[in-house]
């Protein structure tokens, strides 16, 4: 069964630092999506991920995928408070898609 | 707007009741998926469909849970005899057929059973 694991749940980051988060999966897959989802609202689509060595950044966020490794990573930096958000991985095909537990982001001035 | 609209956006229910979903996908996309999401989890698949046909259902759908998609447009999802837990947000999504393709979520709908 595919599972899908992300560290850390919790983040408090001050602006301007750097961070990561990660993903792990546990099944070979050739696709990961990072979602974003503010409070109450529903997510966001952030990056899509199909190959072994995709790198895709969208300002001052960074995803990789580590097919081998069943790992991807999401890279922040310089963290600004409008940043603050849970952010999602999620692994799979369209009839089995797996989202992680999600990273609590919380950027402080 | 051209996004992904779900109907209601709030329902509270009494245990027992029957309650049905909307979700109006974006137009041109052809597939159209359920996920449930409780607090401080990820979405959960439940169902779904390409055009109008169902093609996967999770365990997690029990009979008192059906979904429709008629003439493959909008789609609902019906909960039959609400218990408790079954309060969750429920997300739809859509995306168009092929490999890769985002899924762009509603709104969702946030469903209180009491």
């Amino acid at each position: 069964e595919l599972k899908v694991e992300q560290n850390p749940l919790f983040l408090s980051m001050q602006e301007g630092k750097n961070y990561t988060i990660y993903c792990n999966y546990s099944t070979t897959s050739d696709r990961l999506y990072w979602y974003r989802q503010d409070p109450g609202k529903s997510l966001e689509s952030l990056f899509v991920l199909l190959s072994n060595g995709a790198v895709k950044q969208e300002g001052r966020l960074m995803a990789s995928l580590d097919t081998k490794a069943r790992l991807s990573t999401l890279h922040i930096t310089a963290a600004v408070h409008d940043l603050s958000a849970t952010y999602f991985c999620a692994v799979g095909d369209d009839t089995d898609m797996r989202f992680g537990a999600g990273t609590r982001l919380t950027v402080k001035p | 707007d051209t996004g992904v609209s779900q109907n209601p956006r709030h329902k509270i229910t009494k245990r027992g009741q029957n309650v049905t979903f909307r979700c109006d996908p974006i137009s041109e996309h052809n597939r159209l998926y359920w996920y449930r999401q409780t607090l401080g989890q990820g979405p959960e698949f439940l169902t779904y469909f390409q055009n109008e046909a169902q093609l996967e259902k999770s365990r997690l759908l029990s009979d008192r849970f059906s979904a429709e998609r008629p003439k493959g447009s909008f789609s609902t999802l019906e909960i039959q005899r609400t218990e408790q837990g079954d309060s969750a947000m429920y997300l739809c999504a859509s995306s168009l057929l092929g490999q890769g393709s985002e899924q762009y979520f509603g709104p969702g709908t946030r469903l209180t059973v009491t």
